[in-house]
């Protein structure tokens, strides 16, 4: 069965302090790695896929990585409207519908 | 392109009742799914269309759950005799293809009281 475990559960930051994410996943044939940003009362918003191992994707103060094992979501020089929850997912190879596996995410608070 | 719409955006409803929620996916998007997330936790995969065919459905679908999807467009997702533990939000997904990213609309907010 596939499983993701997101670490820390919740963190706080000071603007402009940077930080990671960590998504833990065991998966019998990862076919992508997702990220998603969740703000409160609204839906998963999607940020980067990953397939294989040494990939990194970024979109401005963020920076998706990826090993066998884990990624990591980097986040330089955070701004307070970085605050969101961050949900890590995988896609297995052989899933005929493509469904995602989620982590429980990491609430990331940002202060000014 | 607008987006996932889902309606309604909250619903309260006493335990017993039938309450049915529905999806408006993109429109060129032909996969369709529905996911369901408690407070405090990631989402948890349903049940899955490919046009109007539902290929793929979680153990955690009770038999008291059933979604259509006719005419592989619009999808409903309906909740029979409602119970305390159905209370959650129920996301919608679409996608592409195989290749692409599923697009989340902001979900159904459902209390049972």
């Amino acid at each position: 069965e596939d499983q993701v475990t997101q670490s820390p559960e919740a963190l706080r930051l000071q603007e402009g302090e940077s930080s990671s994410l960590n998504c833990s996943y065991t998966v019998s044939g990862l076919r992508g790695l997702f990220w998603y940003r969740q703000d409160p009362g609204k839906g998963p918003e999607f940020l980067f896929t990953l397939y294989s191992a040494g990939e990194e994707k970024e979109k401005e103060r963020l920076k998706a990585t990826l090993t066998k094992k884990e990624s990591f979501l980097h986040i330089t020089a955070p701004k307070p409207e970085d605050s969101a929850t961050y949900l890590c997912a995988v896609q297995a190879w052989g899933n005929a519908g493509n469904m995602l596996t989620f982590g429980g995410g990491t609430r990331l608070m940002v202060k000014p | 392109d607008t987006g996932v719409s889902q309606n309604p955006r909250h619903k309260i409803t006493k335990r017993g009742q039938n309450v049915t929620f529905r999806c408006d996916p993109i429109s060129e998007h032909n996969r369709l799914y529905w996911y369901r997330q408690t407070l405090g936790q990631g989402p948890e995969f349903l049940t899955y269309f490919q046009n109007e065919a539902q290929l793929e459905k979680s153990r955690l679908l009770s038999d008291r759950f059933s979604a259509e999807r006719p005419k592989g467009s619009f999808s409903t997702l309906e909740i029979q005799r409602t119970e305390q533990g159905d209370s959650a939000m129920y996301l919608c997904a679409s996608s592409y293809d195989p290749n692409s990213p599923l697009h989340f609309g902001n979900g159904t907010r459902l209390t049972v009281t």
